[in-house]
């Protein structure tokens, strides 16, 4: 079945630090591949997504793409915020007719970014 | 903004209970999915309901039960309320693959 495997935190940075937050999936067929990011004591935002191999998806400075023939979405930034504390969540949505379109999510990765 | 509401914002049981939580979506999306998130934990897929009928279902027991309304908002529905549904509640809805998240229900069960 379809998973997702994300890198486990949590990851602690220095402000103005690169991130990388390692996102890799196992799916059949061709699955949409997102990124939310949840804030403390907040619901689920959508931070950027990416629909077919090879697309770059991107939001506020952060990036992800779509890599088929890695199976990965990883998760970067050049030059994070404190303010870009939170937890990072990948996930996948199947694409193939019939599918109920549920997420599949990872387990999260708690980022702390230090002044 | 995503335009998704839920209520109640927060709510107290006691074990035995039952509860109903409420889910707007936003205008133009006819898919409504729940999830439940436990502390320190990732969301937990429930149900999904597409145009009224129930179109996916996760490891949930039968006293987790949902309806959509005609205008795509919808209920959650637990009964027998136990310790362990305690957690944070998520209405999504969607009118694609793109999910969005309402500000979700924060669930105490005591």
């Amino acid at each position: 079945g379809n998973s997702v495997t994300q890198m486990e935190g949590p990851v602690t940075l220095s402000e103005e630090a690169f991130l990388t937050i390692n996102c890799t999936y196992t799916a059949t067929g061709y699955p949409s591949l997102f990124w939310y990011v949840q804030y403390p004591g907040e619901g689920l935002q959508l931070l950027l997504k990416a629909t077919k191999a090879d697309d770059k998806g991107s939001n506020k400075g952060f990036e992800a793409t779509y890599r088929k023939e890695t199976t990965s979405f990883h998760l970067e930034k050049g030059s994070v915020q404190v303010s870009d504390s939170a937890v990072y969540f990948c996930a996948l949505s199947g694409r193939n007719a019939g599918n109920n379109r549920k997420l599949i999510w990872g387990l999260g990765t708690s980022l702390a970014v230090n002044p | 903004e995503t335009g998704v509401t839920q209520s109640p914002t927060h709510l107290i049981k006691t074990r035995g209970q039952q509860v109903t939580l409420r889910c707007s979506s936003q205008s133009g999306h006819n898919t409504v999915s729940w999830y439940q998130q436990a502390l320190g934990q990732g969301p937990q897929f429930i149900f999904q309901y597409y145009r009224e009928e129930e179109n996916g279902r996760g490891n949930f027991p039968p006293r987790f039960s949902g309806l959509q309304f005609p205008n795509y908002s919808s209920e959650l529905n637990v009964n027998a309320l136990e310790l362990d549904d305690s957690a944070l509640y998520l209405c999504a809805s969607s009118g694609d693959y793109e999910q969005y998240f309402g500000p979700g229900t924060r669930l105490t069960v005591t």
